[in-house]
């Protein structure tokens, strides 16, 4: 069963509006970490936000929030005041149980596209 | 932040050669890295855990004597593509883990994209 769901394959957005991008989760693991990660064209895989399960508040990192709703088993990435540069695949991540050596569960991505 | 070196960035080989990619964490040290192959238009999917001083852990479907994995340093893990083939093309990606307070990040290297001739 598909452990990380972005049901979204694209999205298009203005520069300078906020987009979120959706990602819905599946674990009976109480203790779990959500991330994203941003892929632009280069390849390389950048890191973007945490999230862990035993998280009270919402992650953010600059532009990038993460609005955590564990109930629903989603971890949804905002991004605000897009930019051009921002144009690129994002996944969404989830590692599951505590402590070190734990690999992660990438969903199929979502190729955001930031229009001018 | 954290810095994770991969090297070659690109290679061609011939079919039947080996290749060896080797991950490094620049600023940190990892016990445990990680190797993903990624197709084109596809997600990452793990290929194998890779743990400092011991035997990687392979995921099922990876042949572990084609994909040769070393992890002998908390900076250092390779990837030996042993008689590569061209289905063996890909692009593969390491991660290391760094270790924080109530938080384990796993950052990426660059990547490299692998073509067999």
């Amino acid at each position: 069963a598909q452990k990380i769901t972005q049901t979204q394959p694209g999205m298009f957005v203005q520069e300078k509006e906020a987009v979120t991008l959706d990602c819905t989760y599946d674990t009976s693991d109480p203790s779990y970490g959500l991330f994203w990660y941003k892929q632009p064209s280069s390849g390389e895989m950048i890191f973007l936000i945490y999230q862990g399960s035993y998280d009270q508040q919402n992650a953010t990192e600059g532009r990038y929030s993460l609005n955590f709703q564990k109930a629903r088993k989603s971890a949804n990435l905002v991004i605000s005041a897009s930019q051009l540069g921002d144009s690129a695949m994002y996944f969404c991540a989830m590692r599951e149980g505590r402590g070190s050596g734990y690999a992660l569960n990438f969903g199929k991505g979502t190729s955001l596209l930031v229009t001018p | 932040g954290a810095v994770v070196s991969q090297h070659p960035s690109w290679v061609i080989c011939k079919s039947g050669t080996s290749v060896k990619i080797e991950c490094r964490s620049l600023d940190f040290q990892a016990t445990t890295m990680f190797w993903y192959r990624q197709f084109p238009k596809q997600s990452l999917m793990l290929m194998a855990t890779s743990n400092e001083g011991s035997k990687a852990t392979y995921e099922q479907g990876v042949e572990k004597d084609k994909f040769l994995i070393n992890h002998a340093s908390l900076t250092l893990s390779t990837l030996t593509v042993t008689s590569a083939h061209p289905e063996d093309s890909s692009f593969y990606i390491c991660s290391a883990e760094k270790q924080g307070i109530a938080k384990n990040i796993q950052y990426f290297g660059a990547g490299t994209r692998l073509s067999v001739l």
